[in-house]
Order: C-alpha cells, then sequence, then structure tokens
C-alpha cells in the first residue's frame, strides 16, 4: 500500500506571491489534516478535512486555506506569501481522523522557501 | 500558544545509554498521547502511544511513562543505539487534532 504522496517536494517562491501544495492519503484514509514544521516550533496544527468538510483549524492567518475532494486527496494554498511562512508543510492522513486510537502517518513533507 | 511543552530540546547519550524526553500538557481533555519519531527528509512516523488510563506502555527498547495527576508523560529509549538518533515529538490528542511538543534532537554516539 502506498504512503501519503506531497507533491512537490520543494519549492522557491518570492514574497507575494501564492503556492498550492498537494496530498495524496493513504487508500481508504478519509481524513487529512496538514501541519507547518519550523525549527524550535515542533508541529503548528493548520486544518483537518474529513469527506471534503474541514472539520478543525489551527490559529493561522486567512491566508492558509485547504480543501479535500471527494477522492480525499486534498491541497493546501497560501497566498500572499511572506518570509516568516518558509517552512515544511507535512501533510498527514488516518482512517476518520477521530484522533483517539487513531495513527496519523505522514508524508515526507513539502519544503517551501520564500525569498 | 504551547499546550504541550516538550524537554530537553537536543540531547547526546552514548551508546547502550538510556534516553530520556518529558512532555507536560495542560489540557485534561486530552486523550492520546503518541510519540512520534522523525529522521532527516522524512516526516515523523508513530513510534509509540499511550491513554491516560494506563501508566506505562512498552515497546522493545522505547518505554512511556505517564502521570496523569502531574499532567507528565515521558519517553524512555533503553540501550540507545546510533540508529535512534532522530528528533522525537511528543504529542497529545484533541479533537480532530493532535497538538505536538517542539521536538528533541537526539543523538547517540557510538
Amino acid at each position: 500500500k502506498a504512503g501519503v504522496t506531497q507533491t512537490p517536494r520543494y519549492l522557491i517562491k518570492t514574497r507575494g506571491q501564492q503556492v498550492t501544495l498537494s496530498c495524496s492519503p493513504i487508500s481508504g484514509h478519509r481524513s487529512v489534516s496538514w501541519y507547518q514544521q519550523t525549527p524550535g516550533q515542533g508541529l503548528q496544527f493548520l486544518f483537518e478535512y474529513f469527506s471534503e468538510t474541514q472539520r478543525n483549524k489551527g490559529n493561522f492567518p486567512g491566508r492558509f486555506s485547504g480543501r479535500q475532494f471527494s477522492n480525499s486527496r486534498s491541497e493546501m494554498n497560501v497566498s500572499t506569501l511572506e518570509l516568516g511562512d518558509s517552512a515544511l508543510y507535512l501533510c498527514a492522513s488516518s482512517l476518520v481522523g477521530t484522533a483517539t486510537n487513531e495513527k496519523l502517518f505522514f508524508g515526507s513533507g513539502t519544503q517551501l522557501s520564500v525569498l | 500558544q504551547q499546550q504541550v511543552k516538550q524537554s530537553p530540546q537536543s540531547l547526546i547519550v552514548q551508546k547502550g545509554g538510556i534516553s530520556i524526553i518529558n512532555c507536560a500538557y495542560e489540557n485534561t481533555a486530552f486523550d492520546y498521547f503518541p510519540w512520534y519519531q522523525q529522521f532527516p527528509g522524512k516526516g515523523p512516523a508513530l513510534l509509540i502511544a499511550i491513554r491516560p488510563d494506563v501508566s506505562e506502555k512498552k515497546e522493545g527498547r522505547f518505554t512511556i511513562s505517564f502521570n496523569k495527576s502531574a499532567k507528565q508523560f515521558s519517553l524512555h529509549i533503553m540501550d540507545s543505539q546510533p540508529g535512534d538518533s532522530a528528533t522525537y515529538f511528543c504529542a497529545a490528542s484533541e479533537t480532530y487534532k493532535y497538538i505536538f511538543g517542539t521536538g528533541t534532537r537526539l543523538k547517540v554516539l557510538a
């Protein structure tokens, strides 16, 4: 069974641009969540989707948005990029995302650099 | 606002030694406490997890100790090996999301 696939692996953008990251969950997984990883800050929760509905959102500005498609694939978008958005963006999938006892499977992430 | 505090930030241990990483949480509604291991260039992978109705869980060389009254939990790695060198994250779960600690970079010297 294929793991969580994130594309692209690396991205370089300039301030003010927007970017879209893609995540394909493990087959059969319906919950997809996104995390931002920066040195010293650990993993910060962005949002979680299940059956195309956003069920929870972290404390990030509205420039960060996401969506999930009927096949459970997900995208996240960051508009008007800022230097501070440079980070590793991780996608994780799980069966139904109810958290308790449910294992998260992470992709290798998209490394975004904003110049 | 960091709801899960993790320490130390970095740790160097000799091969065969015990590595100990500690985490403390505030929200008593958390109901699941996993530890994730991350190697460079890879996403985090679940290592071991515990529920708050259990005080200890052991899987091979990895043990979680959980103190519900103190709202603390820790990861012990026995007989640490160079292959254990990685970043470790504790986490706590609430509705539809995980709160992660800031990570501990472990280096095991050969």
